[in-house]
C-alpha cells in the first residue's frame, strides 16, 4: 500500500523554526517528484513547495521563498520541509504529497496525500 | 501567475441530482487541469487529471471536461458520499474551492 506519513508539526513561536518529515512507503520513492501543500484552518489548499525525483530541482511559492527549504533523502525514502522565520500565517495543516508522475513545467498532479501534520505559529 | 476561479462557491443539491462545478483559468492552461475532492477532516483525493481523465478507482459518475480557460466537473447522479469540497488545480495553483452541500 502506498503511504505517506508526516511528522514534526507542533507549536512554535513567531520567528522560530521547525522541520517536517514525510516517510514514504509502498512505491519507488526515488522515481517521483514530491510536494508539500498546506491548508490554513477553515481555508482552501495552498501549494507550498516541490522537489524533483533526484532532488536537483525545487520550487517554492512566493509566500515561503527564502524561509522554507525542501529536500529529500532517497536512501531513507523521506521528504523534508525545513521552515524558518515562521509567521502566524504559516499556521496550517501541512500535507506531504506524491506526484502522479511526469511532473513538468506545465502539469503536475498529486495522486497520494498523507494525513497531514499541524503547524501552529503562536506566542 | 495563473489564477483559477471556481463557481459557484456553494452548491446545494439533493442525492440523485446532477452537479456541475466550474473552474475558469485566467489564461489558457491547455488541458493541464486536475480536480480534487476533500471531505471534512480528510486529505484531498485526486479525481480527474488532464481535464478529463479519471484517476484510479474514481467512479464513472465523475467526469471532467474543458480546455483552454473553461473547465467543468460533472457528477452525474449524486451519492451521499459526494458531498464535500472540490478544488481545481493547475501546476502550483489551486482554485478557492466549491462546497457541495446537501439541500
Amino acid at each position: 500500500e502506498v503511504q505517506l506519513v508526516e511528522s514534526g508539526g507542533g507549536l512554535v513561536q513567531p520567528g522560530g523554526s521547525l522541520r517536517l518529515s514525510c516517510s514514504a512507503s509502498g512505491f519507488t520513492f526515488s522515481s517521483y517528484a514530491m510536494h508539500w501543500v498546506r491548508q490554513a484552518p477553515g481555508k482552501g489548499l495552498e501549494y507550498v513547495s516541490a522537489i524533483s525525483s533526484n532532488g536537483g530541482s525545487t520550487y517554492y511559492a512566493d509566500s515561503v521563498k527564502g524561509r522554507f527549504t525542501i529536500s529529500r533523502d532517497n536512501s531513507k525514502n523521506t521528504l523534508y520541509l525545513q521552515m524558518s522565520s515562521l509567521r502566524a500565517e504559516d499556521t496550517a495543516v501541512y500535507y506531504c504529497v506524491k506526484d502522479r508522475g511526469y511532473c513538468s513545467s506545465t502539469s503536475c498532479y498529486m495522486d497520494v496525500w498523507g494525513k497531514g501534520t499541524t503547524v501552529t505559529v503562536s506566542s | 501567475e495563473i489564477v483559477l476561479t471556481q463557481s459557484p462557491a456553494t452548491l446545494s443539491l439533493s442525492p440523485g441530482e446532477r452537479a456541475t462545478l466550474s473552474c475558469r483559468a485566467s489564461q489558457s492552461v491547455s488541458s493541464y487541469l486536475a480536480w480534487y475532492q476533500q471531505k471534512p477532516g480528510q486529505a484531498p483525493r485526486l479525481l480527474i487529471y488532464d481535464a478529463s481523465n479519471r484517476a484510479t478507482g474514481i467512479p464513472a459518475r465523475f467526469s471532467g471536461s474543458g480546455s483552454g480557460t473553461d473547465f467543468t466537473l460533472t457528477i452525474s447522479s449524486l451519492e451521499p458520499e459526494d458531498f464535500a469540497v472540490y478544488y481545481c488545480q493547475q501546476r502550483s495553483n489551486f482554485g478557492q474551492g466549491t462546497r457541495l452541500e446537501i439541500k
